[in-house]
């Protein structure tokens, strides 16, 4: 079964970036999406189709992609932005869609 | 704007059948989207269950794909997840989300349920 593979975590202080990878062989392909997931709240969608941003989702998220590789970046990284990240694709049938692992991300 | 709410048994036991309903208002549930479930068991990460469009058209999860079963309820406006032969390691939050867009990238989200499985 298709795989997205995320480490585990990260960790940065206030005001640096963030840095967040995603591996999946279908990322040439396909679409990444990130999603930030907090304690006890639903998913929210930061990054869709790459690198778009939907409305009310701050500047400093960002997201890149290239070959197998998607990345979230959080530029200037607060506090508030400590969550579990995770990435979210399909594989090549489209049909099928997963999620990456997880990345704890902790900024202190 | 699209709202979500998750309803179903908190408690199943080992075997039974997990059975939840999404309830759509704001929305549709014949309109051109693709209507999902995802669940979170404790300490894991997210697992995508599967999706389903009004037509009943469906994706599952190829290692849920046995036990699995989704509908719509276009009566009710909601749609709905069966999962058979729960065993403990099917106790999750379970959500239910829409792509707004009608792509499949889930960006309005009920508030999730959790569904223990014991006995």
């Amino acid at each position: 079964s298709y795989e997205l593979t995320q480490p585990p975590s990260v960790s940065v202080s206030p005001g640096q970036t963030a840095r967040i990878t995603c591996s999946g062989d279908a990322l040439p392909k396909k679409y990444a999406y990130w999603y930030q997931k907090k304690s006890g709240q639903a998913p929210v969608l930061v990054i869709y189709d790459d690198n778009k941003r939907p409305s009310g989702i701050p500047e400093r998220f960002s997201g890149s992609s290239s070959g197998t590789m998607a990345t979230l970046t959080i530029s200037g990284a607060q506090v508030d932005d400590e969550a579990d990240y995770y990435c979210y694709s399909t594989d090549s049938s489209g049909n099928t869609w997963v999620f990456g692992g997880g990345t704890e991300l902790t900024v202190l | 704007q699209v709202q979500l709410q998750e309803s179903g048994p908190g408690l199943v036991k080992p075997s039974g059948t997990l059975s939840l309903t999404c309830v759509v208002s704001g929305d549709s549930i014949i309109s051109d989207k693709w209507w999902s479930w995802v669940r979170q068991s404790p300490g894991k990460g997210l697992e995508w269950i599967g999706e389903i469009y009004h037509t009943g058209s469906s994706n599952y999860n190829p290692s849920l794909k046995t036990r699995v079963a989704m509908s719509v309820d276009k009566s009710k406006n909601q749609f709905s997840l069966k999962l058979y032969y729960v065993i403990a390691a099917d106790t999750a939050v379970y959500y239910c989300a829409v792509d707004r867009s009608g792509y499949h990238r889930p960006d309005s989200w009920g508030q999730g349920t959790l569904v223990t499985v014991s006995s």
